[in-house]
């Protein structure tokens, strides 16, 4: 079946730590995002990626970095920039027509020892 | 500054009857506006899709309207059932230069049986 894959499921990081957060989608889409939500709010986009080898910054960027290798992968790394990175974080993909439906992965549930 | 508006309350009804979901926006001018639902600890799933030029949309025992005078969206779920319960978000492209979707906190709606 398609979809996407996000791994690990939880995480933990120490402080002053990078980690890498694994997004992998088999549904040939174009376009991947990746969001962050906190109890209580709505998604905000960290990062995008139209296309393979290109992507931009969504609303709150700083602390994260992204790479786009792979048409199947988009994988987030928070950085120690990050202060407050305890969150759970969501990959989407969709076709890059506009006004398609995103698909999402089940998330990674980042926590700061 | 753009603005999505879902209420922040949960929603109580009781099994059978239908409950309704508000969606306000502010300040723009969507050409879409798309329904998810996302249960605890998962990943937001796409449920509908309507554009500016369609007042109401349906799928089995949903619906949505939008009404681009008010800027404002109802989502319907009629005969609703208790596997209803779940947080329900609405989206649009709040930015077409990005072609990325701006999420509204959403609303968490419990059916009581």
């Amino acid at each position: 079946d398609g979809g996407i894959t996000q791994s690990p499921k939880y995480l933990f990081r120490k402080e002053g730590q990078n980690v890498t957060l694994s997004c992998e989608q088999n549904l040939n889409h174009d376009a991947m995002y990746w969001y962050r939500q906190d109890p209580g709010q709505g998604l905000r986009l960290i990062y995008y990626s139209q296309i393979v080898n290109d992507f931009q910054k969504g609303d709150i960027a700083e602390g994260y970095s992204v790479s786009r290798e792979k048409k199947e992968s988009f994988p987030l790394t928070v950085t120690s920039a990050q202060k407050n990175p305890t969150a759970f974080y969501l990959c989407a993909s969709s076709s890059a027509v506009s006004n398609q439906p995103q698909h999402f992965g089940d998330g990674t549930r980042l926590s700061i020892l | 500054s753009q603005k999505i508006e879902q209420n922040s309350e949960a929603l109580n009804i009781q099994e059978g009857k239908t409950a309704t979901l508000t969606c306000n926006y502010t300040n723009y001018s969507p050409a879409y506006l798309q329904w998810y639902r996302q249960d605890p600890g998962r990943g937001p799933v796409f449920l509908l899709l309507i554009r500016e030029n369609e007042k109401e949309k349906r799928k089995e025992r949903l619906k949505v309207t939008f009404d681009t005078t008010l800027k404002q969206s109802l989502f319907h779920i009629t005969a609703s059932q208790p596997a209803d319960s779940a947080t329900y978000l609405c989206a649009l492209d709040m930015d077409m230069g990005r072609r990325a979707l701006t999420f509204g906190s959403g609303t968490r709606l419990q059916v009581q049986p």
